[in-house]
């Protein structure tokens, strides 16, 4: 069992929609990362957060707005976006620091119509 | 700037073959190096990770050797299982940045 829970697993939206994705992680890790991946393909980091603040943000488009409400709490506010934007929509967590390694939840499969 | 290399997939082998997927890296620094497998339909999990020069990751009878005159990280299994299926990630960070830098990722297919 992944240790980092995402919800929901499955979510179907049209192009003027507005949905959230939800993580949660209680490994008291303090930093926590979105990555989005396409099939076939190795994940892409979108968004990383360290201690509760934004730290990185990989050019992502406006569409996609990322909340970090506490230290367990990670969430990806969704709006207008396009079908293009399908994808596997991973979680992660890590400890702060020293080259931690990464732990992934199992993902949103994200299908916008 | 950091990249990682991975043999070209698919990977087909029979029950009980040994198994060696190759990983050679480039970095600046003293990077730490992963390995990840990702089951159909699930997230990413971590199977092992080596931290300096020399280090043996393993794990579940996977082992892998942090080659720094190589810069080669090969995963490696005595004998594969049919339940080894899986695409598997090759993946090093670099001291002091928060990127987990991915290879294209291997796909493993074990027969019985």
């Amino acid at each position: 069992d992944t240790e980092v829970t995402q919800t929901p697993k499955h979510l179907v939206m049209g192009m003027t929609n507005k949905k959230s994705l939800k993580c949660e992680q209680h490994m008291g890790h303090r930093a926590m990362y979105w990555y989005k991946q396409k099939a076939k393909k190795p994940p892409e980091l979108m968004f990383v957060y360290s201690y509760e603040k934004l730290s990185i943000n990989e050019s992502v488009p406006s569409r996609f707005s990322p909340e970090c409400p506490n230290s367990s709490l990670l969430n990806l506010h969704l709006h207008a976006l396009q079908p293009e934007d399908s994808a596997l929509y991973l979680c992660a967590s890590s400890q702060q620091g020293g080259n931690s390694p990464l732990h992934f939840g199992n993902g949103t499969r994200l299908t916008v119509t | 700037g950091n990249s990682v290399t991975q043999m070209e997939g698919p990977v087909t082998l029979s029950e009980e073959a040994f198994l060696t997927i190759n990983c050679t890296y480039t970095a600046t620094g003293y990077p730490s190096l992963f390995w990840y497998v990702q089951y159909p339909g699930e997230g990413l999990q971590l199977l092992l990770k080596a931290t300096k020069a020399d280090d043996k990751g393993s794990n579940k009878g996977f082992e892998a050797t942090y080659r720094k005159e190589t810069t080669s990280f090969h995963l490696e299994k005595g004998s594969v299982q049919v339940s080894d299926s899986a695409v598997y990630f090759c993946a090093l960070m670099n001291t002091g940045f928060q990127k987990l830098v991915f290879g294209t990722g291997t796909r493993l297919l074990v027969s019985p």
